[in-house]
Parts: structure tokens; C-alpha cells; sequence
């Protein structure tokens, strides 16, 4: 099977501007979740989707958005950009949440 | 409740000898326990993981500890090598309630010395 892919792999963009990230799950996975990865505060998890219904949201701003479509391929959207979002954007899928969860390379976010 | 505590931060371990990192947790609700690895520029990927009715798993030169009345579990890299050179995580889930996550440690950074 092919594995977690994740678009675009790298993206610059400037303050304010909005972004969306894309991410196609393994073939029969029906759960998506997306995490943030910074240095300074590590692997945060963001949202996750579960058969085009966000069953679990972290703690970030309204300004981060997500949905998933029925063949469970999942988006992502940023809006009104800081410095600070600036990050690897991470998408893992599985069967369920909760068991084994396979990561994309992840998207790579420049915010200038 | 949701935290998981990892340690240490960084590790140097001479090849061929034992890396050892730890995680802790709070929340019993928690039932599953991965550990991964991520070298830089990819994304995590999965090594070894373990359900609270068994104490110990192994697979390879990995080993996962688990110690459900103290709420702590532990990756042990038997014949460390440089190629294990990588930053680990280990993560807690819960299959129950609302809370269909993984939540991670902050990550271990291990150097194998050639």
C-alpha cells in the first residue's frame, strides 16, 4: 500500500495570508489526524477526522481549521498567518485514532 | 491529565551499547503506548508499541517495559548503532471517550557514537 502523502511538501508564506495544506491517507484508513511540530513545543496535535467528522480538536485557535472528504482525503487551513505558525505540519492516518497511526513526511511551513 | 513526560531531552550512547528512554503518564484511561522514530526531515514513524495487559514487548533489538501500576514505560535499544541515531517519542491514546488522540512526549534526541 502506498503510504501517507502529504501537499505540498514545502510552502513560504507572509504574514496574513491564509494557507491549505493537503493530505491523502493510507488506502482504507478512514481516520486523519493532523499534529504541529515546532522545536520549542514538539508534537502538538491539532485536529483528527474520523469518516468526514472532526471527532477531537487540540487546543489552537479558531484560525486553524480542517475537514476530510468521503474518500477520507483531508485538508487543512490556516488563516490570517503569523510568524509563529511558522512549523512541520504533520498527517497521520489510521483505522482509528487510536491505534497505529502512520505519519506523511509533512509540509513544511515557512511563514515570513 | 493528557500529558506525557519523556526523559531525558538527549541522550549519547557508544555503539553497541544499551540507549534507555522513559515515559511517564497520568491518565489511566490511557491503553495505548507506541514509540517512534524520526530522523530529520520525515515524518515519525512507528517502532514499537504496547497495550497495558503485557509488561514487556520486544521486537528486534527494541524493547518496551511497562509498568502499569507506576504509570511509566521505557524504550531499551539493545546493540545501539549510528544509524539508531534519531529523535524518539513515545505517545499515549486512549480507545475510550472523546478523547481519540495521541498524545506525545517531547522527544528524545540519541547520538550512537561510532
Amino acid at each position: 500500500k502506498a503510504g501517507v502523502t502529504q501537499t505540498p511538501r514545502y510552502l513560504i508564506k507572509t504574514r496574513g495570508q491564509q494557507v491549505t495544506l493537503s493530505c491523502s491517507p493510507i488506502s482504507g484508513h478512514r481516520s486523519v489526524s493532523w499534529y504541529q511540530q515546532t522545536p520549542g513545543q514538539g508534537l502538538q496535535f491539532l485536529f483528527e477526522y474520523f469518516s468526514e467528522t472532526q471527532r477531537n480538536k487540540g487546543n489552537f485557535p479558531g484560525r486553524f481549521s480542517g475537514r476530510q472528504f468521503s474518500n477520507s482525503r483531508s485538508e487543512m487551513n490556516v488563516s490570517t498567518l503569523e510568524l509563529g505558525d511558522s512549523a512541520l505540519y504533520l498527517c497521520a492516518s489510521s483505522w482509528d485514532a487510536t491505534e497505529t497511526q502512520y505519519f506523511g513526511p509533512g509540509t513544511r511551513l515557512l511563514v515570513l | 491529565q493528557q500529558q506525557v513526560k519523556q526523559s531525558p531531552q538527549s541522550l549519547i550512547v557508544q555503539k553497541g551499547g544499551i540507549s534507555i528512554i522513559n515515559c511517564a503518564y497520568e491518565n489511566t484511561a490511557f491503553d495505548y503506548f507506541p514509540w517512534y522514530q524520526q530522523f530529520p526531515g520525515k515524518g515519525p514513524a512507528l517502532l514499537i508499541a504496547i497495550r497495558p495487559d503485557v509488561s514487556e514487548k520486544k521486537e528486534g533489538r527494541f524493547t518496551i517495559s511497562f509498568n502499569k501500576s507506576a504509570k511509566q514505560f521505557s524504550l531499551h535499544i539493545m546493540d545501539s548503532q549510528p544509524g539508531d541515531s534519531a529523535t524518539y517519542f513515545c505517545a499515549a491514546g486512549s480507545s475510550s471517550g472523546s478523547a481519540r488522540q495521541l498524545t506525545f512526549g517531547s522527544g528524545t534526541q540519541l547520538t550512537v557514537l561510532p
